[in-house]
């Protein structure tokens, strides 16, 4: 199975604060990477799907880059209602497996 | 407005089984791929089994392979999963998720998990 790892598995940050969380996998998975936000007591929601494409509807503060191994998720300036856990999935071989999470907190 | 509901979660015996339902409504729902993921209290999200459209393909995690079977119902617009020889550490609220593609282990393109319901929590206890 691919590993996904993630990096810093929490971190503080304020708001208007610009946040970058890092995905790194145990193969190439070109830029089969989708990364999901979740907050507490919800399901998980799509923020970014092949490495780099905006979900509809999600905001513009969040971007995604990154291809091979190295992914980044960025939120250019962090709102209120950004503060959550995140995860990076690769689709690029079955099982589809997550990361571990990066808690994002005030 | 795309949905999808669990249900079926509860208390459980080691050794015993369940069987997990989703309901789906307002998409076509024999045009995607299903899948079950699963999380632990306090960690993070594990993908358990996957469906592709037709049923012609399906897949399990390492973890439930031989214990659990992922099955849908077209007609019925729902997808189910039997759990046997259940074990503590399956104890999770099961989340079901919509795929953004027709095969579940189609890898063409960065298909992912468009909508998830609430989830229906499993607690596998003595």
């Amino acid at each position: 199975d691919i590993q996904m790892t993630q990096s810093p598995p929490s971190l503080s940050a304020s708001v208007g604060d610009r946040v970058s969380i890092t995905c790194r996998a145990s193969q190439t998975i070109s830029t089969h990477l989708n990364w999901y936000q979740q907050k507490p007591g919800k399901p998980p929601q799509v923020l970014i799907y092949g490495a780099s494409t905006l979900q509809s509807g999600a905001p513009s503060r969040f971007s995604g880059s990154g291809s091979g191994t190295d992914f980044t998720l960025t939120i250019r300036s962090l709102q209120a209602e950004d503060f959550a856990t995140y995860y990076c999935q690769q689709s690029y071989k079955i099982p589809r497996t997550f990361g571990q999470g990066t808690r994002v907190e005030i | 407005e795309v949905q999808v509901v669990e249900s079926g979660g509860g208390l459980v015996q080691p050794g015993g089984s369940l069987r997990l339902s989703c309901a789906a409504s307002g998409f076509t729902f024999d045009d995607y791929a299903m899948n079950w993921v699963r999380q632990a209290p306090g960690k993070g999200l594990e993908w358990v089994s996957g469906i592709s459209w037709n049923s012609g393909t399906k897949g399990y995690a390492d973890s439930v392979k031989g214990r659990f079977t992922i099955s849908r119902d077209n007609a019925k617009n729902s997808l189910h999963l039997q759990m046997n020889n259940l074990k503590p550490e399956d104890t999770a609220l099961y989340y079901c998720a919509k795929d953004t593609g027709t095969y579940y282990d189609s890898t063409l393109a960065s298909y992912f998990f468009d909508s998830w319901g609430q989830g229906t929590l499993v607690t596998v206890s003595s």
